[in-house]
Formats: C-alpha cells, structure tokens, sequence
C-alpha cells in the first residue's frame, strides 16, 4: 500500500491566485480528514469526510478554503483567493470510520503564498 | 476546555542517552491517548495508542505510559538514536469510538547530537 498521497508536495503561488491540493486516501478507509500545521497553531482539523460525505467542517477557516471529495479515492482542498497567512503545511489524513483506532497521515504540502 | 499540554517545548540529549516526554490533557469523554513522530517535512506516523485502561505500551525503543486519573502521559525512549530527532505528539481522542475527535499537543522537539 503506497499509503495516503498528497500533491504536489512543495507549492508557492502569488497572493489572490486559486490554489488547489490532492489527496489520495488509503484504499478501503472511509473517511478522510485535512489539517493545517502552522508553528504557531500546531496541528488544526479543518474538515474530515465520511463515506465522501462532508461531515464536520468547522475548523474551515472562512469561505475562501472548499473542499470536495467526489469519490473514495480522491479529495480536494482549494483556496480561493489566496493570503500570505494560509501559508502552511496541509495534511491530509485516512482512517476507517471516526479514526478513533488510528489515522494515517501524507506526507504534506507545503504551501507559501507571496 | 479539551486540551492537550506537552513538555518540554524542546529537548536536546546525547546519542545513546534515554529520555522522557510529558503529556497532560483535559479531554472529555476521554477515549484513547497516542503519541506520533513526525520527522523534519513528513506527516505524523503513529507510534503508540493507549485506551484509558492501558497502562504502558512499547513499540521498540519507545515505551508509553497512561495515567488516566491523573490524565497524564509518558513517552520514554531509551538509547537514543540519531534518528530520533523529530517532534513527538501527544494526541488525545475525545469521545466514543463512532463520534469524536482528536487534540493535537503542539509537541516536542527532540533533537539527538552525536
């Protein structure tokens, strides 16, 4: 199992661009989570997915960060416009079920935006 | 509030020396506690995951504890190595098996010298 795969791995765009990362789940996990890791915030949840159904997105910062997952295989985390302060590493993570048994995390994005 | 403390902020040790990390949390209903390593641009990877009824569990070098009255947890590493060097996050699951969610520490930086 190539376990959870995030891209791209490295990403810098100019403020106001649209901004789009891919995670591609472990297969036979039914939910997957995107967190946002700041040295400041550490690890935040932003919005986990249940059987590609958005379950919780609390932890959305604002209408500018969407996120889709049309299927079980693939999940979408898109800013649009954006700051120099989302600039962070996004992580995607997959479980089965809530994840209360354990979680697999990517490998991260690491966004900057100039 | 559900949170989850870690210390040391950081830590520095000598190869070959052992060490122990600390972690208190304040999360309600407590589920399970487990500690991740995440090393410099890669995602958390599991280590150890502790239900309230567990007292110790080893994964090689690294040993965790649980004291859920107290809700206090240790990681201790023994003879370390360089390849040691890298945050270690505590992580509390807060509620059922069906429905909760993670708290994420802010972790400890450990770095091994030579």
């Amino acid at each position: 199992d190539a376990g959870v795969i995030q891209s791209p791995r490295h990403e810098v765009t100019e403020m106001g661009q649209e901004v789009t990362l891919r995670c591609k789940p472990i297969s036979g996990h039914n939910s997957l989570f995107w967190y946002r890791q700041t040295m400041m915030r550490g690890l935040e949840l932003l919005i986990y997915f249940n059987n590609n159904v958005p379950i919780d997105d609390s932890g959305m910062p604002e209408d500018r960060f969407s996120a889709k997952m049309p299927n079980a295989s693939f999940s979408t985390l898109k800013i649009q416009p954006s700051e120099p302060r989302d600039s962070a590493v996004y992580f995607c993570a997959s479980s089965f079920w809530s994840g209360a048994d354990g979680y697999t995390f990517g490998s991260g994005t690491r966004l900057t935006v100039v | 509030k559900n949170q989850v403390e870690q210390s040391p902020q950081s830590l520095i040790i000598l190869e070959g020396k052992n060490c122990t990390l600390q972690c208190n949390y304040t999360v309600s209903p407590f589920s399970n506690l487990r500690w991740y390593k995440q090393d410099t641009g890669r995602g958390p990877v599991s280590l150890t995951i502790m239900t309230f009824s567990e007292n110790t569990k080893s994964n090689g070098r690294y040993t965790a504890t649980l004291d859920a009255d107290t809700k206090q947890s240790s990681l201790h590493i023994t003879a370390s190595q360089l390849s040691d060097s890298a945050s270690y996050i505590c992580v509390a699951w807060g509620g059922s098996s069906t429905l909760g969610r993670l708290y994420f520490g802010r972790g400890t930086q450990l770095t091994v010298w030579p």
